[in-house]
């Protein structure tokens, strides 16, 4: 099947510092792009997505680009907290399957104060 | 925002127990709903694809008649792990959709231990 590839399966920075999280997918048809936070013992918190029609998103601390050609996208977080500790995935959508995604393995973020 | 409520959150049962999970929209019409299976420090894979008042659309690999699914209405749609085994404890995490063009929305999860 399709994969999505997710780099690094674990962060740790410095709160203040920016942390960026990179994934790759296979699929071409792929054209919605979504990024989750899941905190312990709990569902993913969906905290920003991107389109295939657009190349970067912004929401406050948080920012996703995206590259087409390259198949690659990127989650940005500035100004990092100790709250943003969490695992996050990205996920990209699925051809033909009604918006099921596949989901990259998870990048566990530390920040510490 | 669109809220997904699963329940229970957890369960814990002897093996050979049928298990029923339910996932629901509360705020707004799922026109589909998907449950994935998600091991400890691993990612979440999708077990199968519900839309409702139709069969669910199963994964590779996912025995249909050991995972019952059942999407009955917009706002409902229910996990039954029939028989469950040891083998079958895991993090059951339900996410509906609004429409086609929408995010998912994920419910809590669900954590199942078979004794």
């Amino acid at each position: 099947g399709e994969n999505v590839e997710q780099h690094p399966s674990t962060l740790s920075v410095q709160e203040g510092d920016s942390a960026v999280i990179k994934c790759t997918y296979s699929d071409s048809a792929s054209n919605y792009f979504p990024w989750y936070k899941q905190e312990l013992g709990k569902g993913p918190q969906l905290i920003i997505d991107i389109r295939s029609n657009v190349g970067e998103k912004k929401d406050q601390r948080i920012a996703v680009t995206l590259n087409k050609t390259a198949k690659h996208f990127s989650l940005h977080i500035t100004e990092t907290q100790p709250e943003d500790s969490a695992v996050y995935f990205c996920a990209a959508s699925i051809r033909n399957s009604g918006y099921a995604l596949n989901f990259g393995k998870g990048t566990s973020l530390l920040v510490t104060p | 925002g669109a809220v997904v409520s699963q329940h229970p959150s957890r369960v814990i049962c002897k093996s050979g127990t049928s298990v029923k999970i339910e996932c629901r929209s509360l705020d707004f019409q799922a026109t589909t709903m998907f449950w994935y299976r998600q091991f400890p420090k691993q990612s979440l894979m999708l077990m199968a694809t519900s839309n409702e008042g139709s069969k669910a659309t199963y994964e590779q690999g996912v025995e249909k008649d050991k995972f019952l699914i059942n999407h009955a209405s917009l706002t409902l749609s229910t996990l039954t792990v029939t028989s469950a085994h040891p083998e079958d404890s895991s993090f059951y995490i339900c996410s509906a959709l609004a429409a086609a063009n929408q995010p998912q929305h994920f419910g809590d999860g669900t954590r199942l231990s078979i004794l």
